[in-house]
């Protein structure tokens, strides 16, 4: 079966600017994962979608972050404006039924780079 | 609420054995542990249940103590390929939070 599919695979910006990732889980996957990995740390969970609801969004930077995941399949996460410090790698995850019962498969990743 | 490993790292030599452990301070519901390579993204090595239920691969043991909302993960002979780096993944409720990971290093 085919993967996690994200992209792009790097991206560059300034601070201040704007920037969008986008997600492909597992086809008939019901939840889906955005996580930010600073180097050096664990994977910090930004926010789960059960299908297209919101399960834990307790820690997504509210003011600048926001990620939809609409008609349950595909999801993208935007950073406005950015900083410095959301210099990391935004991994995706996807599994096959609600809740956290289930393996994880993760994308390859967005390595995001904040000049 | 994020759960603390211990070791941070270890070096060991191939076909020695390794535990990594895994602390909470919530109660939990279930742990998963993946490992990552560098540059790569984690992946899936077991979960373990609330109950005792565990999904995984057949090579990999783990434990949970749900009493003292601990875990542990036992490489037994290790070989080159494990190496990486070990996060467990707790939930608490509907919250999931990875930990602060084990770097495991195998020399020949």
């Amino acid at each position: 079966e085919a993967g996690v599919a994200q992209s792009p695979r790097y991206k560059i910006i300034e601070k201040r600017q704007s920037v969008a990732f986008w997600c492909n889980p597992i086809s008939g996957h019901a939840t889906l994962y955005w996580y930010q990995q600073i180097l050096g740390q664990g994977p910090k969970l930004l926010i789960q979608f059960q299908n297209n609801g919101v399960v834990d969004d307790s820690q997504l930077p509210k003011d600048r972050f926001s990620a939809e995941r609409l008609k349950g399949v595909d999801s993208t996460l935007k950073i406005q404006p950015a900083k410095l410090e959301d210099s990391a790698v935004y991994l995706c995850a996807s599994s096959l039924e609600p809740g956290v019962h289930e393996p994880q498969h993760f994308g390859d990743g967005t390595r995001l780079s904040i000049l | 609420q994020q759960p603390v490993q211990s070791p941070q790292a270890v070096i060991l030599r191939e076909g020695e054995d390794a535990v990594i452990n895994c602390s909470s301070s919530k109660a939990l519901y279930s742990v998963h542990w993946y490992r990552q390579k560098h540059g790569e993204a984690p992946v899936f090595l077991m979960i373990l249940l609330k109950g005792g239920e565990q999904k995984g691969h057949e090579k990999i043991s783990a434990s949970f103590n749900e009493k003292k909302q601990q875990s542990s993960l036992y490489l037994t002979a290790s070989q080159l390929s494990y190496s990486g780096t070990y996060f467990c993944g707790t939930e608490t409720g509907n919250q999931f939070y990875f930990g602060t990971g084990t770097s495991l290093t195998v020399i020949p």
